[in-house]
């Protein structure tokens, strides 16, 4: 099955750096890669996701780029805001019963 | 639209007890999930339904049923909890398959048992 790390498990940065999340999968198989918020107490929530036919996408402050070769993606968090903060999930999979989250990364975006 | 909503926010257990955690959607996606997440850890998933009177397990079922009669409603049963299902649980539902769809999230039951 499909196994999915994360790295790191925390990142502290200062209000306006950049952050970078990076995520590496197993199964070649997988061609859907999402990145969900979860703020404290609550539900995680989609912010950005990428198909393996595509290479880069960019949504404003955040961005995602997909190295199928390697079978790693990363997630680009620019310009960092306070409201950034949260632990944030990779996930990879092809099929329900074989999507993956990675454990998590707590941002930290010191005022 | 309330998206998804779980019941009950909190509960605490104690070994041997059963219970059911409620989950419903209003999106009218014909896909949900249930997952656990342990402290630190990403999201485990137990079991899943792919439509109404079809579901299948996932990574870790073992201890717990599904049901799912309605597109709206997808319960957890935790039958003899064991301290190892101290965890929360959080119920999503997606209009296509995990792999290809955003999942939506309830906010999550945060079960302890004693």
């Amino acid at each position: 099955g499909e196994n999915v790390e994360q790295h790191p498990s925390t990142l502290s940065v200062q209000e306006g750096d950049s952050a970078v999340i990076k995520c590496t999968y197993s199964d070649s198989a997988s061609n859907y890669f999402p990145w969900y918020k979860q703020e404290l107490g609550k539900g995680p929530q989609l912010i950005i996701d990428i198909r393996s036919n595509v290479g880069e996408k960019k949504d404003q402050r955040i961005a995602v780029t997909l190295n199928k070769t390697a079978k790693h993606f990363s997630l680009h968090i620019t310009e960092t805001q306070p409201e950034d903060s949260a632990v944030y999930f990779c996930a990879a999979g092809d099929n329900g019963q074989n999507f993956v989250f990675g454990p998590g990364t707590r941002l930290s975006v010191l005022p | 639209n309330a998206g998804v909503t779980q019941t009950p926010k909190f509960r605490i257990l104690k070994i041997g007890q059963s219970m059911t955690l409620q989950c419903a959607q209003d999106m009218n996606h014909n896909y949900m999930y249930w997952y656990r997440q342990d402290p630190g850890m990403g999201l485990k998933l137990i079991y899943y339904s792919v439509g109404a009177g079809i579901t299948d397990k996932g990574e870790v079922p073992n201890g717990y049923n599904v049901s799912r009669s309605t597109t709206e409603d997808f319960p957890l049963r935790l039958e003899l909890a064991a301290p190892s299902q101290t965890s929360v649980y959080f119920c999503a539902s997606s209009y296509r398959l995990a792999d290809t769809d955003t999942q939506y999230f309830g906010p999550g039951t945060r079960l302890t048992v004693l």
